[in-house]
């Protein structure tokens, strides 16, 4: 089945730097990622909407040129963290659609998460 | 806008009774439903879809959901539970595509099921 890959699992920083998350669709192409953010205890919230060659859409709220987000081929997109501060630590995860026709009855595949631990 | 509620935060059941994970649902003209499982520290695995046809829907791991259009529920059912069902479930809701080049997913905030032996 379809397999998506998030890199790394797990990151610590220090305050002001920035970190880079991997999301790569391992089996199929995916026109689309999507970003999503998730507090303990609570849902995933959607940031931001990634289509392979164009730029993200950003949900209401998430800071674009904060969470950079780049889809540049059809199996990976990348999210950056920029000038990370504690309050940016969470578990990060990335999903995508199998490809084709964009369709409400699509699937998503999930990333197994980042974890994100800003000192 | 469509929402999903997902009125229980935990559900406590024994193994081997039947287990019951509720779920409503708001979204304009007819819904996609789908129902995750997560893990902890792990991303979101895929149970099973309602997309049409037979309101009852069966998944992976033994898991069936029923659609009540007249109530707006995708509760999640299991006959039989086993520890190693314990995680965090999210139901989710996205109306049909529109062409607006968007199909933005929305999860209910997860109902943590411990499964006791």
């Amino acid at each position: 089945g379809a397999v998506v890959s998030q890199h790394p699992s797990w990151v610590i920083c220090k305050s002001g730097t920035s970190v880079k998350i991997e999301c790569r669709s391992l089996d199929f192409q995916a026109t689309t990622m999507f970003w999503y953010r998730q507090f303990p205890k609570q849902s995933l919230m959607l940031m931001a909407t990634s289509n392979e060659g164009s730029k993200a859409t950003y949900e209401q709220g998430v800071e674009k040129d904060k969470f950079l987000i780049n889809h540049a081929s059809l199996t990976l997109s990348t999210l950056t963290v920029t000038s990370a501060h504690p309050e940016d630590s969470s578990f990060y995860i990335c999903s995508a659609t199998t490809g084709g026709r964009p369709s409400g009855a699509n699937v998503l595949t999930f990333g197994a998460g980042s974890r994100l631990t800003v000192l | 806008a469509q929402s999903v509620a997902q009125p229980e935060d935990q559900v406590n059941v024994a193994e081997g009774n039947p287990l019951t994970v509720k779920c409503t649902y708001s979204v304009s003209g007819n819904p996609y439903l789908f129902w995750y499982v997560q893990y902890p520290n792990r991303g979101l695995q895929f149970l099973l879809k309602y997309i049409t046809g037979d309101n009852l829907v069966k998944g992976s791991y033994g898991f069936e959901a029923e659609f009540n259009k007249s109530q707006t529920s995708f509760h999640l059912k299991k006959p039989s539970a086993l520890v190693s069902d314990s995680a965090l479930y999210f139901c989710a809701v996205r109306a049909p595509y529109s062409g607006a080049g968007s199909y933005q997913l929305t999860f209910g905030k997860g109902t943590k099921l411990s499964v006791i032996p």
